[in-house]
């Protein structure tokens, strides 16, 4: 059981490039989301998803893109890569919203550096 | 809006030592607590929950309250050991809400031997 695989595992980007994390999940679970993680300010949410063609926007969306095309997928698109996007980077899949389902399951994380 | 505040670390232990880690909370409904554990290079993996007041969530060796009236849901563990180590997340979710868990900026636990 794979549950949330991530990709990929390390990167490094110039400023200015884009680039594109993908994660996937094969729990059949409807929620997704994209968080980043960054010293001292725990996890921030970047966009989620409640289902396939359903998107919206987290606590710091600016810079970045996402689209969830089916239910399994769901890639975070950076679009003009920036040093403040140095951060790792964490996928995340529950079955639903709110209470106890919203347990989720973590990737292992994309360590991003922007030079 | 919701937010969770937990107590700055690092925390370093000596192995058997007892643990508390706090945390409280702010939250407009009626929230679930999690306490989520952060291993060296990995993801966040849960480690216990609790969906309503005065529920106990406990997992390997680890406890934590739900406690509305303080809105608390500090961790605990008797007995620490050196494989504890690793950073700590205290989270809700709001059932109103769609968008997941507000996690705080958690607590990086070392244990010596």
């Amino acid at each position: 059981n794979a549950g949330v695989t991530q990709t990929p595992k390390f990167q490094v980007l110039k400023t200015g490039q884009s680039m594109t994390l993908q994660c996937a999940q094969d729990m059949n679970h409807e929620y997704m989301s994209w968080y980043r993680q960054d010293p001292g300010m725990g996890l921030r949410l970047i966009h989620y998803s409640v289902g396939a063609g359903i998107t919206d926007q987290g606590e710091v969306p600016n810079g970045y893109n996402v689209s969830r095309s089916t239910t399994e997928d769901f890639p975070l698109r950076l679009l003009s890569a920036a040093p403040s996007q140095t951060s790792v980077y964490f996928c995340a899949s529950s079955y639903g919203a709110g209470g106890i389902r919203t347990e989720a399951f973590f990737g292992q994380g994309t360590r991003l550096t922007v030079v | 809006g919701d937010s969770v505040t937990q107590m700055e670390g690092p925390v370093t232990l000596s192995e058997e030592a007892f643990l508390t880690i706090n945390c409280t909370y702010t939250a407009t409904g009626y929230p679930s607590l999690f306490w989520y554990v952060q291993y060296p290079g990995e993801g966040l993996q849960l480690l216990l929950k609790a969906t309503k007041a005065d529920d106990k969530g406990s997992n390997k060796g680890f406890e934590a309250t739900y406690r509305k009236e303080t809105t608390s849901f500090h961790l605990e563990k008797g007995s620490v050991q050196v494989s504890d180590s690793a950073v700590y997340f205290c989270a809700l979710s709001d059932a109103g809400s769609a968008r997941q868990l507000t996690f705080g900026s958690g607590t990086q636990l070392t244990v010596l031997p």
